[in-house]
């Protein structure tokens, strides 16, 4: 069964310091992995995209790299802002898969406190 | 700028009364989905639109209608609201097949 898993489900860090989230995926075949934040009463914004052959892929303080052997992922948040409160959802999306086929993780919800 | 638009943001009905949640978008993706989120769990995709056509899920109730009258504006109705379909109405666009998916800010449904 295709099915994403996140951890922790949630976090809480001090403003300014550094967090990694996971993601533990079983879909196979796979043709890409995104990472969305989703703000508290806001639709998901997507913040990178990797395909299979990709390692790491930054957006400014986000970073997120891919294992397709392994079959995880990761984003790291550097030098946290207040700004980075939200949840963190993985998004993994079949190769051949239909229209609607994406396969959401439960996020990971972050709290940043000053 | 380009964006996925929903209205309301917030919408209240009563128990049984339907209700008809809009999106628009001004991207020009020939993809459209609607997705409900309750709290504290992933989104789960209702149906979407390729073009004209429509691709409803296995388990979505049939209480659930879409209408897509043309690329930029996509409908979703709900015949008999019951109480446990309170949740987050989420509107997404995409280009193409396997394309980024394009998030509205999401209606919020309250059934008394």
């Amino acid at each position: 069964k295709n099915q994403v898993e996140q951890s922790p489900q949630s976090l809480i860090i001090l403003e300014g310091k550094n967090c990694t989230l996971q993601c533990n995926y079983t879909v196979s075949p796979f043709s890409n992995l995104r990472w969305y934040k989703q703000d508290t009463g806001r639709g998901p914004v997507s913040l990178t995209i990797m395909t299979f052959s990709e390692n790491t892929k930054s957006n400014g303080r986000y970073t997120a790299t891919l294992d397709a052997d392994t079959k995880q992922s990761s984003l790291h948040i550097t030098a946290s802002q207040l700004s980075d409160s939200a949840s963190y959802i993985c998004v993994v999306s079949p190769y051949g898969g239909s229209q609607g086929n994406l396969i959401f993780g439960k996020g990971t919800k972050l709290s940043v406190k000053p | 700028d380009a964006m996925v638009i929903q209205n309301p943001r917030y919408q209240v009905t009563q128990f049984g009364k339907p209700v008809t949640l809009s999106c628009s978008q001004t991207l020009n993706h020939n993809v459209m989905y609607w997705y409900q989120q309750k709290s504290s769990q992933a989104p789960k995709l209702l149906f979407h639109y390729y073009d004209k056509d429509f691709n409803n899920e296995a388990d979505t109730p049939d209480n659930f209608q879409s209408r897509r009258p043309n690329t930029s504006f996509c409908f979703l109705d709900i015949r008999s609201p019951g109480l446990g379909d309170a949740a987050m109405y989420l509107c997404a666009t995409s280009s193409g097949q396997g394309g980024t998916q394009y998030f509205g800010p999401g209606t919020r449904l309250l059934v008394l």
